[in-house]
This record gives structure tokens, C-alpha cells and sequence, in this order.
């Protein structure tokens, strides 16, 4: 079975610093889909990034990159520049190809802080 | 709808009691999921409907716990007899199509508390 795991329960973060994230997973699948979701207070997750396991080049979306090192199963999301309004709890996901997709696993979460 | 919409936010039953959650997801999203987040911890998946389907329950954790998506759209899961570990957060996602790449849209959850 597929695992996640958030080895840190809590980070804090400088506000305009620079802060990362560790995920690593378990599976025996050669492709997979990764993504990091941000989950704030009003429990709403909402897609930060997402990684294909076939690409080799690691994605970005603005201030939020991830260094995903395959053969290690690790996947970290390195936050730049963070703001006030990063501060949340930010998952894990792992999800199969098709056809047995349906279930997303999810890590425990790691909840940052943003500092003024 | 402008994104995916679940009542009642906060739902209090005395054990033993049914509840019923709702949720609308986002108009022509196929794919619709429900996962269950205890206190701390990551959602866990429960049950997946593609369309009117329910392809997937193989999350639920008991016979207790069942879901239906009727029409395609709206959809409703029911626990039957609550139990104090039925308290969680209950959360509802939709994706327009069925591709493990797609973005799932999440809802704002339902907090059920068992007493």
C-alpha cells in the first residue's frame, strides 16, 4: 500500500524567507501523480503544485517549487519569499494511475507559521 | 456554482442518532469524492462516484456509513447510529474529469462532533 509521511508536525517561517517542507512516500509504482495542497483554517484544501512522476523536471508555480528526487521517494515543497498568508497547514498527496485512481493519500500535514 | 458547497458546516449529534451530509460540487464535475479528516491528521478517502456511480466505497469504514449521488450532482452521505469515532471532519471534492492529474476542488468540509 502507498504511504505518505510529513516527518515535521510544525515549521515556522520568517516572513520574505525561504522555508521547506519534507514528503517522502512508499510505493511500488513506476508513475504516480504527487501534489502539495494548503489547507487553511477555513479547512477548504486548495492545490498548491502538482508533480507527474514521468517528468523529470521539477514543478513551479510562482514562490512555490519542489524538489522531487525520485529514486529517494521524496517530494518537498520549498516555499519562497513566504507571506503572512501561507501560514496553514500545507498535505502531502500521493494518487495511482488509472484505473484504481480514486484514492489520494494524504500525510499527516506539517502546520507553518509565518513570522512578521 | 462557483465552487463546491457542503452543509451543514458544523453538525452535533448524540450517539446513536443519523446525520446526513451534503454536498454540491462544482456544476459538470464528474468525479466526486468524500474523504474523512480526524482531528490531526490527513484525509482519508471514503467513497468516489463517477457521475450517478459510486465506483468506489472501499474507504467506508462500516456498514454504518453509506453515500449516494443520485442525480450526478448533489450528493449525500448518511451515518447511520453515530458513534463517538464517527467525529471528524467530513470533506467533499469534485474534479471535472477522472484523470489521477486532475485538480480536485475541496469544500469547506462538515465538522461532525458525536457526544
Amino acid at each position: 500500500a502507498q504511504t505518505v509521511t510529513q516527518s515535521q508536525p510544525e515549521m515556522s517561517v520568517q516572513e520574505a524567507e525561504t522555508v521547506t517542507l519534507s514528503c517522502t512516500y512508499d510505493t511500488s509504482e513506476s508513475d504516480y501523480y504527487l501534489f502539495w495542497y494548503k489547507q487553511p483554517p477555513s479547512r477548504q484544501m486548495i492545490l498548491v503544485i502538482r508533480q507527474e512522476a514521468y517528468k523529470q523536471q521539477n514543478a513551479t508555480e510562482n514562490r512555490f517549487s519542489v524538489n522531487f528526487q525520485k529514486a529517494a521517494k521524496s517530494f518537498s515543497l520549498k516555499i519562497s519569499d513566504s507571506q503572512l498568508g501561507d501560514a496553514a497547514m500545507y498535505f502531502c498527496a500521493y494518487r495511482r494511475p488509472p484505473p484504481n485512481n480514486n484514492d489520494m493519500r494524504f500525510g499527516a500535514g506539517t502546520r507553518l507559521t509565518v513570522k512578521p | 456554482g462557483a465552487g463546491v458547497s457542503q452543509s451543514p458546516r458544523y453538525k452535533v449529534a448524540k450517539r446513536g442518532q443519523d446525520v446526513a451530509l451534503r454536498c454540491d460540487p462544482i456544476s459538470g464535475h464528474v468525479s466526486l469524492f468524500w474523504y474523512q479528516q480526524a482531528l490531526g491528521q490527513g484525509p482519508e478517502f471514503l467513497t468516489y462516484f463517477q457521475n450517478e456511480a459510486q465506483l468506489d466505497k472501499s474507504g467506508l469504514p462500516s456498514d454504518r456509513f453509506f453515500a449516494e449521488r443520485p442525480e450526478g450532482s448533489v450528493s449525500t452521505l448518511k451515518i447511520q447510529r453515530t458513534q463517538q469515532e464517527d467525529s471528524a471532519v467530513y470533506l467533499c471534492a469534485s474534479s471535472r474529469k477522472t484523470g489521477s492529474n486532475e485538480k480536485l476542488f475541496f469544500g469547506s468540509g462538515t465538522q461532525l462532533s458525536v457526544l
